[in-house]
């Protein structure tokens, strides 16, 4: 049973787009959603996190959108940059538990 | 300073071996875990623990086991090792919701 689900699986955009990560969710409990971005060789790291009491949050050029009622979020990247390809997951948890995660997003940024 | 860290990077070995990879934090963190990364990158939590509590991932086989020296350490020990064991092990840690990931350890068994 997943959980969370993460769509698309793969996305191509030119630099300088805007590419979109979306996920949906089923246990209502979770309370609390993070973006992790993975390059080859390394860990997940920490983009951005949102709870369910707001419906946007932005740092920098990363925008989260949450739609509570359909149990939805996304991620938004502005002026997409050659550097931001990776692997983009979406998660979620409930208070202080582990991290139940999307199947991964690969981000191809093309010059 | 690395914040969290795993050692080895890499592990090859043998089929039926037993095996332990280390994790250190040195955040202050009170809870870490371990998450295993299939060859599809699909991240699963095997473990998490405090010095209250360990959960245990039910899919996860008891030849898996954590075990904690210190509140800076989870060391994840694994017995009688498998093919199907061939994966990408990381480490976490946190204080509150957000969690910091380890390099991981790419565990091959042949």
């Amino acid at each position: 049973q997943q959980q969370v689900k993460q769509s698309p699986q793969s996305l191509i955009v030119q630099k300088g787009g805007i590419p979109i990560i979306n996920c949906a969710y089923e246990n209502t409990a979770f309370d609390y959603f993070p973006w992790y971005q993975q390059f080859p060789g390394k860990g997940p790291a920490l983009l951005i996190a949102i709870r369910p009491d707001v419906s946007e949050k932005k740092e920098g050029r990363f925008t989260i959108s949450f739609n509570k009622s359909a149990k939805q979020f996304s991620l938004h990247i502005m002026d997409s940059q050659p550097g931001d390809s990776a692997t983009y997951f979406c998660a979620a948890s409930t208070g202080r538990r582990a991290l139940t995660f999307g199947s991964g997003t690969r981000l191809q940024v093309q010059p | 300073d690395t914040a969290v860290s795993q050692t080895p990077k890499y592990l090859v070995t043998q089929m039926g071996n037993d095996k332990s990879i280390k994790c250190e934090q040195n955040l202050g963190h009170d809870t870490m875990y371990w998450y295993k990364q299939d060859s599809k990158k699909f991240l699963k939590i095997m473990f998490s623990y405090n010095n209250k509590e360990l959960i245990i991932n039910e899919t996860v086989p008891n030849r898996f086991s954590p075990k904690s020296p210190d509140k800076a350490h989870l060391n994840l020990h694994i017995n009688s090792l498998e093919l199907g064991d061939s994966a990408v092990y990381f480490c976490a840690s946190s204080q509150s919701h957000e969690q910091y990931f380890g390099p991981g350890t790419r565990l091959t068994v042949t």
